[in-house]
């Protein structure tokens, strides 16, 4: 059964503290990629990856970091540099760069 | 500067009837236009989708009209059901571009029974 799937689904941290979220895929995609949504607005990308040990940086990297060591992975650490890590952080997957990409169930974190 | 603009944050539609949402794009590059669905704590799921050589697509209830003289393409759904309700995402593409898929806001449909 094919997918994308990030955990936890729901997050705290204290303010202040490093925080990873997870995002896995078995559709063998070679891209994937991190977005935030905010109540009342679109997804914005924070970062994206197309083939392993590859990655760039999205319209909001600032406060955020990415590795890329294997095709099925795509962690995303929110550090504490990032100033409002509040929202709802979705991974997507496609076959490459130009194709359909498909999202996983998402991960709210909120920071105390 | 937002490329991809929906500028209804909601709408508001009886079961059975039209609904019609929006979306206008700024960016002359685009070339390849999607429709994502979203239910509330869940992730986007791609509903319809259109080329810029196209200027209609159709899929069952779902048919996506593309007006690029206009830089307008807009979603309908015929008929409506309650499980339509959810927040429609507007998304564009440039093939030849950043090659980075750009969304817009969002528009929440209520199908009300």
């Amino acid at each position: 059964d094919g997918g994308i799937t990030q955990s936890p689904k729901y997050l705290f941290r204290k303010e202040g503290q490093n925080v990873t979220l997870s995002c896995e895929q078995n559709l063998n995609h070679d891209a994937m990629y991190w977005y935030r949504q905010d109540p009342g607005q679109g997804l914005r990308l924070i970062y994206y990856s197309q083939i392993v040990n590859d990655f760039q940086k999205g319209d909001i990297a600032e406060g955020y970091s990415v590795s890329r060591e294997k095709k099925e992975s795509f962690p995303l650490t929110v550090t504490s540099a990032q100033k409002n890590p509040t929202a709802f952080y979705l991974c997507a997957s496609s076959i490459d760069r130009m194709s359909l990409q498909y999202f996983g169930p998402g991960t709210r974190l909120t920071v105390l | 500067d937002q490329q991809v603009k929906q500028n209804s944050p909601s709408l508001s539609v009886q079961e059975g009837r039209i609904s019609i949402l929006n979306c206008d794009y700024t960016n002359s590059m685009f070339d390849y236009f999607l429709w994502y669905k979203k239910y509330p704590a869940e992730g986007p799921t791609f509903l319809i989708s259109i080329s810029s050589i196209k200027d209609k697509n159709e899929d069952g209830r779902f048919t996506v009209f593309l007006n690029k003289s206009a830089k307008h393409l807009s979603l309908h759904i015929v008929p409506s059901q309650p499980g339509d309700s959810a927040v429609y995402f507007c998304a564009a593409f440039a093939q030849g571009g950043s090659e980075k898929l750009v969304f817009g806001k969002g528009t929440k449909l209520t199908v009300n029974p």
